[in-house]
């Protein structure tokens, strides 16, 4: 399973947007980008995925570069309850729905 | 609503005291999954489902059982538990499709310490 490399920590405050990089040099052709976060005392859930094309959705937008070695995930206004970490997977197609969590970034928001 | 659910949510317990941790999901989904999160090193996968009666290892399975009777359940037993098992527990969900973008629904958690 390719790996992913994400900062420890990032910080932001409250609605200025955020960017949250992800370099992942050695994905493969048919690898999904998937991104999860984890609110303090929660499960995981669902944020974004794309695969080569810019995704948005109400949550999030994904940018994915070119090459697709790396993406980044903006919360194009952060508030509070973005306190969490993040979390960025890469996911082949027709795998077993297995989802590999590194050590994803904790982000924090200021008032 | 759809939702994940865990119980029980804590447990305290002695090492060699049998104990399950049930899982339940609303949503028909195929698929289901226990990670089991620890500092340091993010979730790792313990045992999977992908339906009824088929159940697989994931990457951290020793010490730890599954089953599927039923779609909607899948529960976690720790025939002899030991201290190395106390972690955050965390089932998960989702429909199974030919694709790698199904987004999987986690419940809220069941923290386990082994005394």
């Amino acid at each position: 399973d390719a790996k992913t490399t994400q900062p420890n920590s990032m910080e932001s405050n409250e609605e200025e947007p955020v960017h949250l990089p992800c370099n992942h040099s050695t994905i493969s052709g048919t690898d999904y980008i998937h991104w999860y976060r984890q609110l303090p005392s929660q499960g995981p859930e669902y944020v974004i995925h794309g695969l080569t094309s810019n995704v948005n959705n109400r949550m999030a937008s994904l940018a994915i570069a070119e090459d697709r070695k790396s993406s980044t995930l903006i919360l194009h206004r952060a508030t509070l309850r973005d306190a969490a970490v993040y979390y960025c997977i890469l996911r082949a197609p027709y795998n077993t729905d297995k989802l590999i969590f590194g050590t994803g970034t904790r982000l924090q928001v200021f008032p | 609503e759809a939702q994940v659910t865990q119980n029980p949510r804590y447990l305290i317990t002695v090492t060699g005291k049998k104990l399950t941790v049930t899982c339940s999901q609303n949503m028909n989904h195929e698929y289901m999954s226990w990670y089991r999160q620890d500092p340091g090193l993010g979730l790792r996968q313990i045992y999977y489902s992908m339906n009824v009666e088929v159940t697989d290892k994931g990457d951290v399975p020793e010490g730890y059982k599954v089953s599927r009777k039923e779609k909607r359940n899948f529960p976690l037993i720790l025939e002899s538990p030991s201290p190395n098992q106390t972690s955050l527990y965390f089932c998960a969900s989702s429909i199974l499709t030919s694709g790698s973008y199904n987004e999987q629904f986690f419940g809220p958690g069941t923290r386990l310490t082994v005394l």
